[in-house]
């Protein structure tokens, strides 16, 4: 069956513009999860979502960011009035019950 | 912050060669996971070992877990140039009975040389 998918994979974008990033979770999946990766770090987690129910945000940088799950299927990353420092990969996962998380290939940010 | 620590940083090996890789983490744990990253790739789960384990196999790739030292380790033997990629050990960022988001370390950089 089809894996995790991410849209855009790239998106550059002028510093302040708003971008919305799209994370099509494995179907079936109830958890959804957003890491932000750093060039040469690891992910740092963002948000994550069971069903439709947004279960923990903590991990988002600032109130610029903002995450959705209204059908408990597609999700949506929002960040309003980008900054440079939001230039980073954006990953999504889904997970079943096995604890195993299943990503996909990102969309990498560029905030010129 | 990340939770974990993967050691060394970067390894580079020849073909056929084995390579381990360490990883130590802060706070207990009820599992460890290991993934894989492919050069702009996203993450691919290679094995979760739980807190009750001490050794887990999977092919070519086997993980032990001390609870005691908080460390992990993997090891790839019989590497082949496909091989090359960051390893990451990732924790529970929560301890409850569901699905949490992971915490990950820095990953160590993989180089197999054909």
């Amino acid at each position: 069956g089809a894996g995790v998918s991410q849209s855009p994979r790239y998106k550059v974008a002028k510093r302040g513009q708003d971008v919305a990033l799209r994370c099509d979770p494995i179907s079936g999946h109830v958890s959804l999860f957003w890491y932000q990766q750093a060039l040469g770090q690891g992910p740092e987690f963002l948000t994550y979502f069971q069903n439709e129910a947004q279960l923990d945000k903590s991990g988002l940088p600032s109130d610029r960011f903002f995450a959705e799950r209204p059908e408990g299927s597609v999700s949506t990353l929002k960040i309003q009035r980008t900054q440079q420092e939001d230039s980073a990969v954006y990953l999504c996962a889904s997970s079943l019950n096995d604890r195993a998380q299943y990503f996909g290939p990102g969309t990498r940010l560029t905030v010129t | 912050s990340q939770q974990g620590e993967e050691d060394p940083q970067a390894l580079s090996i020849q073909e056929g060669e084995n390579a381990t890789m360490n990883c130590s983490y802060k706070t207990s744990i009820n599992n460890l996971q290991w993934y894989r990253q492919n050069s702009g790739r996203g993450l691919v789960h290679l094995i979760l070992i739980r807190s009750n384990e001490r050794e887990k196999h999977s092919g070519r790739l086997r993980v032990t877990l001390d609870t005691s030292k908080k460390s992990s380790s993997l090891l790839i033997t019989a590497s082949r140039a496909a091989d090359t990629a960051s390893y990451f050990c990732a924790t529970d960022l929560f301890r409850n009975s569901g699905n949490t988001p992971l915490v990950f370390g820095k990953g160590t950089r993989l180089s197999v040389i054909a």
